[in-house]
């Protein structure tokens, strides 16, 4: 099976940063990959798809790149309400695994 | 407006069975795949079963292969998960989600219900 690799597994940055989070697949996946965020005691919601893909009603300092093997989710300018963890999840095929999390909080 | 209702959650024995169900709405149930994913305390999300919109295609995390059954009814627009021979380690809130397509990204969670596996 393929195995998703997130990192960093969390991260500390200042309102107004620039923040970029890496998912590694084992093997490649083309583009069928999906970001969520889920911030705490709510439901995951889903950022982007197709790798790149912002999804309706999502801010557009949020942002996908990559194709194969390496992604990364781009947050161009950090907000407050963007402290959440994010997870990435590949859908080429089962079984539908997600990366391990990146936790994302405020200096 | 779309919407996924979880029910069925509680606390049972190791070894013991428990029965999910999810009420969708708001949306032509038959049309869409559905999948179950699952969230133990303080950890990562874990995909755990999946089933197309005609029964045809199901698959299973290697976690719960053999143990858990995933179905459905579209006459009655609600998914299910029948979960056996229940484990410590399947502790978690199991979440509905539905896909745009079988192999596919989770537009849509329902809130989840917690299953708690303890004796």
């Amino acid at each position: 099976d393929i195995q998703m690799t997130q990192s960093p597994s969390s991260l500390s940055a200042s309102v107004g940063d620039r923040v970029t989070i890496t998912c590694r697949a084992s093997q490649g996946i083309s583009n069928y990959l999906a970001w969520y965020q889920q911030k705490p005691g709510d439901v995951p919601k889903l950022l982007i798809y197709d790798a790149s893909t912002l999804q309706s009603g999502v801010p557009s300092r949020f942002s996908g790149s990559g194709s194969g093997t390496d992604f990364t989710l781009t947050i161009s300018s950090l907000q407050p309400e963007d402290v959440a963890t994010y997870y990435c999840q590949k859908y080429n095929s089962a079984p539908l695994t997600f990366g391990g999390g990146t936790k994302v909080e405020i200096k | 407006e779309v919407q996924l209702v979880e029910s069925g959650g509680g606390l049972v024995q190791p070894g013991r069975s428990l029965r999910l169900s999810c009420a969708a709405s708001g949306f032509r149930f038959d049309d869409f795949a559905m999948h179950w994913v699952r969230q133990a305390p303080g950890r990562g999300l874990e995909w755990v079963a999946g089933i197309s919109w005609s029964r045809r295609d199901i698959d299973y995390a290697d976690s719960v292969k053999g143990r858990f059954t995933i179905s459905r009814d579209n006459g009655k627009n609600s998914l299910y998960l029948q979960m056996n021979s229940l484990r410590p380690e399947d502790t978690a809130l199991y979440y509905c989600a539905r896909c745009w397509g079988y192999n596919s990204f989770f537009e849509h969670w329902g809130q989840g219900t917690l299953v708690t596996v303890s004796s």
